[in-house]
């Protein structure tokens, strides 16, 4: 079976520095998603981790520790904008599933 | 183009009502996915179609549930006799191929309330 937990809520400064870790246990892997979901908005695509590691991609970073079934997603440099639901998500063995954490609801104050 | 589209926006239900939500994928995106959503949770997978074919349907809930792709692109989501656990947001994703780090790119979801 799948087990992907992660924080409901997170509360951080405009400005500042954010990580929301997401752990899984999966009985099959083939990488893991974070996608970005704005209140009332379909999720959109951040990143994608299948090897151990760091992913840059401007404000944004993941990383991915297969051996301990951790990841983390990194913002930088935070908007108000970035106010949404982040979901960590785990790529099933069989390669037709995604199966989403329940999101950690992120909001920044001025 | 246009992204993935769906339809209708919301729709409501009286319990025991049958109900048809439509995706209509990005042009040529060979994957089709179907999601369940709840308040407050993350996407719940339904099911899975490679061109027409539903590969995958272990994530429907019961058998008041069916989904088809008959031409390989736009795809219906049946509900029939709707109770009110079904209420949700549906969710339907494309990929342009069937490779497992394709991104998937969701549509706008259907929110479906049953009274």
């Amino acid at each position: 079976g799948q087990n992907i937990d992660q924080p409901t809520e997170m509360t951080a400064t405009e400005g500042a520095i954010v990580q929301i870790n997401c752990t899984y246990q999966t009985s099959g892997f083939n990488g893991l998603f974070w996608y970005q979901q704005h209140a009332g908005e379909a999720p959109t695509f951040l990143s994608y981790n299948v090897l151990d590691g760091l992913e840059e991609k401007g404000r944004f970073s993941s990383f991915l520790s297969r051996s301990k079934g951790y990841s983390y997603l990194l913002l930088k440099e935070l908007q108000m904008k970035d106010s949404a639901s982040y979901l960590c998500a785990v790529m099933h063995s069989s390669a037709s599933k995604i199966i989403f954490g329940s999101g950690t609801r992120l909001s920044i104050r001025p | 183009g246009a992204g993935v589209s769906q339809s209708p926006r919301y729709k409501v239900a009286k319990r025991g009502q049958d109900v048809a939500l439509r995706c209509d994928p990005i042009s040529g995106h060979v994957s089709l996915f179907w999601y369940q959503q709840a308040l407050g949770q993350g996407p719940e997978f339904l099911t899975y179609f490679q061109n027409e074919a539903q590969l995958d349907k272990s994530g429907l809930p019961s058998d008041r549930f069916f989904a088809e792709r008959p031409e390989g692109s736009v795809s219906t989501l049946k509900i029939q006799r709707t109770q009110q656990e079904d209420s949700a947001v549906y969710l339907c994703a494309s990929s342009e191929t069937s490779g497992v780090q394709d991104t998937q790119y969701f549509g706008p979801g259907t929110r479906l309330t049953v009274l």
